[in-house]
């Protein structure tokens, strides 16, 4: 059972360059989140959904967009990188509301 | 926007200590969460309350959540070097969405 699966674990990119963060899940969660993760501090959330085809932002959307058409996966796409977007990214799952969430293991981004 | 403030930020103490990690708000929260991070890797989830007043034990941790479900509380008793990580609380609502502190960072000398 391999749980979150986030991909790629490690990325450098340009200011300017897009791409996106794969995070797949294999428990047939409803609920996905991403989030940011920056040094000493807790997590922001990004955007998250409640199910396929339901998408929401949370805390600091600006300049990422997600999708969600199948309930495995919820792709985090960054339009056009800046440096201030230099950080670790977290996806979770949870099953229901008020359940606890399954995170990760994180994608380390640096925008040069 | 709920937020939660965590104290304190960062704390040192020699092994055998006993500490207790702060989680306020001024917002009700349907549950709170209480996650552990060590480096490089994701949070990992300690425990999760949901009622006003619970308290719940998890070997030396002790967990509390306030009458009013704006605040909670995490107990050590005698702190040992693997306690060592940051500490992390998380409210959630009935909308699936959940709000982090920042986090305590705690060491615990040998």
């Amino acid at each position: 059972n391999a749980g979150v699966t986030q991909t790629p674990k490690f990325q450098v990119l340009k200011t300017g360059q897009s791409m996106t963060l794969q995070c797949a899940q294999d428990m047939n969660h409803e609920y996905m989140s991403w989030y940011r993760q920056d040094p000493g501090m807790g997590l922001r959330l990004i955007h998250y959904s409640v199910g396929a085809g339901i998408t929401d932002q949370g805390e600091v959307p600006n300049g990422y967009n997600v999708s969600r058409s199948t309930t495995e996966d919820f792709p985090l796409r960054l339009l056009s990188a800046a440096p201030s977007q230099t950080s670790v990214y977290f996806c979770a799952t949870r099953d229901r509301v008020n359940q606890p969430q399954h995170f990760g293991d994180g994608t380390r981004l640096s925008i040069l | 926007t709920q937020l939660l403030e965590q104290s304190p930020q960062f704390l040192s103490i020699q092994e055998g200590e006993n500490l207790t990690v702060y989680c306020n708000s001024s917002s009700v929260f349907s549950s709170l969460q209480w996650y552990r991070q060590e480096p490089g890797e994701g949070p990992v989830l300690l425990v999760t309350v949901v009622t006003g007043g619970e308290v719940k034990k998890l070997k030396r941790l002790t967990f509390q959540f306030g009458d009013a479900r704006k605040d909670s509380s995490l107990h050590i008793t005698a702190a040992q070097p693997g306690d060592t990580g940051l500490y992390l609380c998380a409210g959630g609502n009935n909308a699936g969405k959940s709000t982090f502190g920042d986090g305590t960072t705690l060491t615990v000398k040998p």
